[in-house]
């Protein structure tokens, strides 16, 4: 069994371009997540989908940010017209549907993004 | 609104001596509490979690935590340290989100380092 897959590991861009992140979750987990973490911080939630439907996103989730879950199964991050504030890790995370509020969530290894 | 805050940004233990990570939340009901760890580079592995089961969780490697309502405190302990152990640890707090998932808050983490 596989866990919670990023891709790619490490992006390093320049400022004004567009980006996007990839996360394939644990398979038959229908929720899925999205956190950033700066440096010296504890990760920030930025959205969650179950199955295809968006169904929660913070306010830190500016309009250059868009997260899409097409299929229910993998979700794509894209960062518009990139800053320097942006470069943080961008951590994917699941979990199974199974209704409680203890429910275990998975992460990834995260997505780092330096913007230059 | 729920948080959590984390006493200490670093501890330093010897290795075989105890670790004590210290954790307060604020929660207005029962709340959800989790420790994960993040190791350099690699992502958020979960530790233990409390669901208003047992006060005292077990949890993997060793480390167990105490849910204390009367102190609104949720520390981490284990009786001798290993080298491995040194890590970021975060402690966090869960809400319900729309449709059954869970927002995680996380503190801000503390630093455990290990010396010989």
């Amino acid at each position: 069994d596989t866990g919670v897959s990023q891709d790619p590991r490490h992006k390093i861009t320049k400022r004004g371009q567009n980006v996007t992140f990839r996360c394939d979750p644990i398979s038959e987990h229908n929720r899925l997540y999205w956190y950033r973490q700066t440096l010296g911080q504890g990760p920030e939630f930025l959205t969650y989908f179950q199955n295809e439907a968006q169904l929660e996103k913070s306010r830190l989730l500016s309009d250059r940010f868009s997260a899409e879950r097409p299929k229910g199964s993998f979700s794509t991050l894209e960062i518009q017209r990139t800053e320097q504030g942006d470069s943080a890790m961008y951590l994917c995370a699941s979990s199974p549907k199974t209704g409680d509020s203890g429910n275990t969530i998975y992460f990834g290894e995260g997505s780092w993004l330096t913007v230059v | 609104a729920q948080s959590v805050t984390q006493l200490d940004s670093h501890v330093s233990v010897s290795e075989g001596t105890p670790v004590l990570l210290r954790c307060n939340y604020s929660s207005s009901y029962s709340p959800s509490l989790f420790w994960y760890v993040q190791h350099p580079n690699k992502g958020l592995q979960l530790l233990l979690k409390y669901t208003s089961a047992a006060t005292l969780v077990k949890g993997i490697n060793g480390f167990e935590a105490e849910f204390k309502k009367s102190e609104t405190s949720f520390h981490l302990t284990k009786p001798s340290a290993h080298m491995s152990d040194a890590a970021e640890y975060f402690c966090v707090v869960s809400e319900v989100l729309t449709g059954g998932g869970n927002k995680l808050t996380f503190g801000t983490g503390t630093q455990l380092k290990v010396e010989l």
